[in-house]
Formats: structure tokens, C-alpha cells, sequence
């Protein structure tokens, strides 16, 4: 059964900085990886979609890799903002028709 | 852009009422998701639908039941609502002909007193 791992729970940085959220699956025979972000009380946001066939896909300051042999992905926010502050989650899918294993998430606080 | 509408974002019941989630989404996905949120516990996945009067199990369906009459909407029921009912619930849609990608609704704040 494919169990997806968000390390760590909860990371406070500086605004400006450059960090890295990190995802760990145990089932490399994924169809796709999708990264989220949810601001307290609301639904969740789609941020990137990488396809197994994918390395990376970039949106603004986000970048998201996929190394499926080793079974990471990893969301690299550039330039921090204190409006990036929110949690971020990372969820897999096994096939076409499956649906997404999550993630417990990452909550990400930018001081300003 | 696609659209998951949840028509209740805040909801308050008493322990034994029975309770209905609609959610409506507007790119004509056949894939539609029921999902709760608990602190500590992540997403859960209630529910999901293939097709229209499809239904399948999630991980958690005890004390659920869905309904799939249009393609357009998903409800959730709660039958005889309970306190540990009390969560957030998310709806989402699959875009799965083209990019795959889920997209959810805003959410539904369920409490059960």
C-alpha cells in the first residue's frame, strides 16, 4: 500500500530565503505527483502536477522535482514570501482511476 | 478554471440528524472525491465516484453513504450524525482525460453537537 511522508512537519523561516519541502513515497510506480498548498480553514490549492515521465515542473517561484527510483519529490520555493506561509501537501497517484494518497503535510511559517 | 463548489462551508447539527454534503463541480469530470480532515490525521478518503450512480469505498466509509445522480454532483450523507463526525470535509474532482490533476472545493466545516 503506497504511504507518502512529509518531513518535516513544521519548518519557520525568514522572509527571503530560499527552502526545500520534501515528499518520500514507498511505491516508485507512481502515475503522477501533485503538490498542494491549503491555508488554515480552506480547501486545498493545486500548485504542480508532475507526470512519472516528468523530472520538474516550475510555476513562478516554485519549483517541484521528482526522483521516482528513490521515491522523493521536492518542492523548492524560492525568495520566501510571508504570504507563502501556509501548509503544503504532497499527494501520488498509483494509476489512471486510483485516487491520491496524501501526505500529513508540511505547515510553512515565513517570518517577516 | 475549473470549479468545485461545496454549498455549505460551515454547518452545525445535533448528534442523530441527518446530514447532506453537496458538491457540485463544473469541467464535466467523471472522477469525484469525498475526503476528511482532522488534525494529526491528514486527508482521508471517504468516498469516490467513477461515473454517474458509481460508487466506491475510500478508506474510511463507516457511518457514510454518497450520491451520484448527475455527473456534476457528489453528496455525501451522514445518516444518523455522531460527535466524532465532527471535521472538515473536502470534495474534489479528477481531471483524469487530461491532465490528471484533482482539484478541490473549499472546503466543509461540520460540527456535531
Amino acid at each position: 500500500k503506497q504511504e507518502v511522508t512529509q518531513i518535516p512537519a513544521a519548518l519557520s523561516v525568514p522572509e527571503g530565503e530560499n527552502l526545500v519541502l520534501n515528499c518520500s513515497f514507498t511505491d516508485s510506480a507512481i502515475y503522477n505527483l501533485q503538490w498542494f498548498r491549503q491555508d488554515p480553514g480552506k480547501g486545498l490549492t493545486s500548485l504542480l502536477l508532475i507526470q512519472s515521465s516528468q523530472r520538474e515542473q516550475t510555476s513562478g517561484r516554485l519549483n517541484a522535482s521528482l526522483d521516482k527510483s528513490s521515491g522523493r519529490s521536492t518542492l523548492y520555493i524560492a525568495a520566501s514570501q510571508p504570504g507563502d506561509s501556509a501548509t503544503y501537501l504532497c499527494a501520488v497517484r498509483n494509476s489512471g482511476n486510483t485516487p491520491l494518497v496524501f501526505g500529513k503535510g508540511t505547515r510553512l511559517s515565513v517570518i517577516a | 478554471d475549473v470549479k468545485v463548489t461545496q454549498s455549505s462551508r460551515y454547518l452545525v447539527k445535533r448528534t442523530g440528524e441527518k446530514v447532506f454534503l453537496e458538491c457540485v463541480q463544473d469541467m464535466d469530470h467523471e472522477n469525484m472525491f469525498w475526503y476528511r480532515q482532522d488534525p494529526g490525521l491528514g486527508l482521508r478518503l471517504i468516498y469516490f465516484s467513477y461515473d454517474v450512480k458509481m460508487k466506491e469505498k475510500g478508506d474510511i466509509p463507516e457511518g457514510y453513504s454518497v450520491s451520484r445522480e448527475k455527473k456534476e454532483r457528489f453528496s455525501l450523507i451522514l445518516e444518523s450524525a455522531s460527535t466524532n463526525q465532527t471535521s472538515m470535509y473536502l470534495c474534489a474532482s479528477l481531471d483524469r482525460t487530461n491532465t490528471g490533476e484533482l482539484f478541490f472545493g473549499e472546503g466543509s466545516r461540520l460540527t456535531v453537537l
